[in-house]
C-alpha cells in the first residue's frame, strides 16, 4: 500500500539556521499539505500545495517558511531561520481530494 | 475561525466495551469530516470519512453526523487495549483541515 515518507525523522538545528523538510507524496495525488504539532498541543495546518502553487496558508506560514516541488516526486518544507518556537513535530500530507494521509513526521528541535 | 472541541479525557473503558468519542464544530457549511487515530509519538492515522448525516460503519468503527447539531461522534465495538490511543476529529476548510485536540482513549484488560 502507497505511503507518504519524510526525511530525516529527527532534525536538531541551531536557532537561526536553514532546515529542509523532505517528503515524498502518494504517487497519484494532487494535493499536499504540511501540518505540524508542537508536543502536547494540536495538529495546526501551515500550508497546502496544488498545481505546482500554494493554495491556501496558515498565519502560521509566514516569510520564514517555504514550499517547493523541486521534481515529480518531492515536496519540501524550507524555515529560512530557525527560533527555538519552530521545535515541534512536522507532518506532510498528500491526498487526491479532501482526505489526507499523513506521513511518519519530521521531529524538529531546535537550540 | 472554525473550531473544532473535543472532550481532552482520558476516556476509559474495559476491553470488550463501546467507546463512544465525541466532537463539534462551529462552521455551519462544513461538509467533509474525518477521524484519525495517533498513538504517542506517531503521526495521524486515517480511520474514517463521513460527509452525510447520519451512521457510516467500517469494521468496529461506527462515524456518526449530524449537521444540525454540527456533531460527529466515533463509536468503537469490541474495544481493545491496541485502540488506546488519542482520536483526532478534523473538519475539511478550504484546502485544509482543522483538527480538535483530540480525546485520548485507554482500553484496559
Amino acid at each position: 500500500e502507497p505511503e507518504v515518507t519524510q526525511t530525516p525523522s529527527h532534525q536538531v538545528t541551531q536557532m537561526g539556521q536553514e532546515v529542509i523538510l523532505r517528503c515524498v507524496p502518494i504517487s497519484n495525488h494532487l494535493y499536499f499539505y504540511w501540518y505540524r504539532q508542537i508536543l502536547g498541543q494540536k495538529v495546526e495546518f501551515l500550508v497546502s500545495f496544488y498545481n505546482n502553487e500554494i493554495s491556501e496558508k496558515s498565519e502560521i506560514f509566514d516569510d520564514q517558511f517555504s514550499v517547493e516541488r523541486p521534481d515529480g516526486s518531492n515536496f519540501t518544507l524550507k524555515i529560512r531561520s530557525t527560533k527555538l518556537e519552530d521545535s515541534a513535530m512536522y507532518f506532510c500530507a498528500s491526498g487526491p481530494t479532501d482526505t489526507q494521509y499523513f506521513g511518519p513526521g519530521t521531529r524538529l528541535t531546535v537550540l | 475561525q472554525k473550531e473544532v472541541e473535543q472532550n481532552s479525557g482520558p476516556l476509559s473503558v474495559p476491553e470488550g466495551a463501546i467507546a463512544s468519542l465525541n466532537c463539534t464544530y462551529s462552521d455551519r457549511g462544513s461538509q467533509s469530516f474525518f477521524w484519525y487515530r495517533q498513538y504517542s509519538g506517531k503521526s495521524p492515522e486515517l480511520i474514517m470519512s463521513i460527509y452525510s448525516n447520519g451512521d457510516k460503519e467500517d469494521g468496529r468503527f461506527t462515524a456518526q453526523l449530524n449537521k444540525a447539531s454540527q456533531y460527529v461522534s466515533l463509536l468503537i465495538r469490541d474495544s481493545q487495549p491496541s485502540d488506546s490511543a488519542t482520536y483526532l476529529c478534523a473538519v475539511a476548510g478550504f484546502q485544509k483541515l482543522v483538527f480538535g485536540t483530540g480525546t485520548r482513549l485507554l482500553v484496559s484488560p
